[in-house]
């Protein structure tokens, strides 16, 4: 999806397990939004930076999730104590200056959690 | 209440036929409204953007209606390649919310 990377594509961890999921945009990709979806759901909101600034966790469910995006570029979205409920496929999405006028998110392949 | 709320479908319908695909969201101060494709097990991306006078590329129109706030998707001369998952997707100026989607298959 227009250089936006995501690791690892598939995640498998045992319950109470923490795990790390990254997102790579390219250059000039100035906001950056994370995105939780569930099999036969839209993607659901979770949290959104513009550059290093993270200006809506609103969508995160619980104090298990954390995402951060220290210097503008790569981001990381952590869950502690991962649960069975948290499994889905998380979607990194970004657009560069402008973007929102035309609204041409970019997405990641996603990164596919299954917490057993 | 969900802040976009689509049709739950999902539309099975023959090649060639016309379906419609209608979308609600809440939030008044949305901004801008686009629909998204979802083919299965691949990512999100913009098939087109809605514009309140109505806009058309190809096979497919979009319709947005801000009084009943009420986005719509009609896609005519259906083909097996349209079959995915419809997403209609709100802009409230810096974020973007998706709906469910919608699932539309095309047989033969």
């Amino acid at each position: 999806g227009a250089g936006v990377s995501q690791s690892p594509r598939y995640k498998v961890a045992k319950r109470g397990q923490d795990v790390a999921l990254r997102c790579d945009p390219i250059s000039g990709h100035v906001s950056l939004f994370w995105y939780q979806q569930a099999l036969g759901q839209g993607p659901e909101f979770l949290t959104y930076f513009q550059n290093e600034a993270q200006l809506d966790k609103s969508g995160l469910p619980s104090d298990r999730f954390f995402a951060e995006r220290p210097e503008g570029s790569v981001s990381t979205l952590k869950i502690q104590r991962t649960q069975q409920e948290d499994s889905a496929v998380y979607l990194c999405a970004a657009w560069s200056l402008g973007g929102a006028n035309t609204g041409e998110l970019f997405f990641g392949e996603g990164s596919r959690l299954t917490v057993l | 209440r969900k802040e976009v709320e689509q049709d739950p479908g999902p539309f099975n319908v023959p090649e060639g036929a016309t379906v419609a695909f209608n979308c609600t969201y809440s939030n008044s101060a949305s901004q801008s409204f686009f629909w998204y494709r979802q083919d299965c097990r691949k990512e999100p991306k913009l098939l087109m953007s809605v514009y309140s006078s109505g806009n058309e590329d190809g096979r497919f129109t979009a319709q947005l209606n801000r009084a009943s706030q009420y986005i719509s998707l009609l896609i005519r001369d259906s083909k097996l390649s349209d079959s995915a998952t419809y997403l209609c997707v709100v802009n409230k100026g810096d974020d973007m919310r998706f709906g469910a989607g919608t699932r539309l298959t095309v047989k033969p």
